[in-house]
């Protein structure tokens, strides 16, 4: 079946480095992938998708390319901020109306 | 903000007992979906509904129910409470493509917190 699997956490890092969480994923067909986050007490939000290979999603300066060729969609950015400190969640739908299909997260902390 | 509402927002209840859980995806959303997020088991899907039906079920309990309404809000129901019961319970939803995602974002409310003890 389809599964998604990323880095575990948690994920310490000083304000400005640069951050990758891996995920990477199996499924039958042409899955879109998606990246939500979840900051503290809060619900799960879209952080950026991608719906076909090659494609990149970006957003708050996070990025992240479907690559088919080795199945990933890692994230990225370059300089992170307190404020993203946050659960983030690497996500596959096989768009054959079965629902979405969640990593099990990856805690980030971002330090001042 | 999503547009998915979800309420009660905190819940506490002792073992044996049943709550309902109460959700307003966004407008026009036709799709549902419950999940159960708790510290050791990660987010779990439980149940799919798509306009009043059942589409699709994930790890629910039979202690556990859910329906959509006519009107689209729906309602999941726990019974029977255990301790292990305590989580977070999500709901989502989803724009209309008979009920695929064909890439389409689910759009999730901010949960509600319940505690069993």
């Amino acid at each position: 079946g389809n599964s998604v699997t990323q880095m575990e956490g948690p994920v310490t890092l000083s304000e400005e480095a640069f951050l990758t969480i891996n995920c990477t994923y199996t499924a039958t067909g042409y899955p879109s992938l998606f990246w939500y986050v979840q900051y503290p007490g809060e619900g799960l939000q879209l952080l950026l998708k991608a719906t076909k290979a090659d494609d990149k999603g970006s957003n708050k300066g996070f990025e992240a390319t479907y690559r088919k060729e080795t199945t990933s969609f890692h994230l990225e950015k370059g300089s992170v901020q307190v404020s993203d400190s946050a659960v983030y969640f690497c996500a596959l739908s096989d768009n054959r109306n079965t629902p979405l299909v969640f990593g099990k997260g990856t805690r980030l902390s971002v330090i001042a | 903000d999503s547009g998915v509402t979800q309420t009660p927002k905190h819940l506490i209840t002792a073992t044996g007992q049943r709550v309902t859980l109460r959700c307003s995806p966004r407008s026009g959303d036709l799709s549902v979906y419950w999940y159960q997020q708790s510290l050791d088991q990660g987010l779990q899907f439980l149940i799919q509904y798509y306009n009043g039906e059942e589409r699709a079920k994930g790890n629910i309990l039979e202690r556990f129910s859910a329906q959509q309404f006519p009107d689209l809000h729906s309602e999941l129901n726990l019974s029977s409470l255990e301790l292990g019961d305590s989580a977070l319970y999500f709901c989502a939803s989803s724009a209309p493509s008979g009920g695929s995602y064909s890439g389409n974002t689910i759009y999730f409310g901010e949960g509600s917190w319940l505690t069993v003890v």
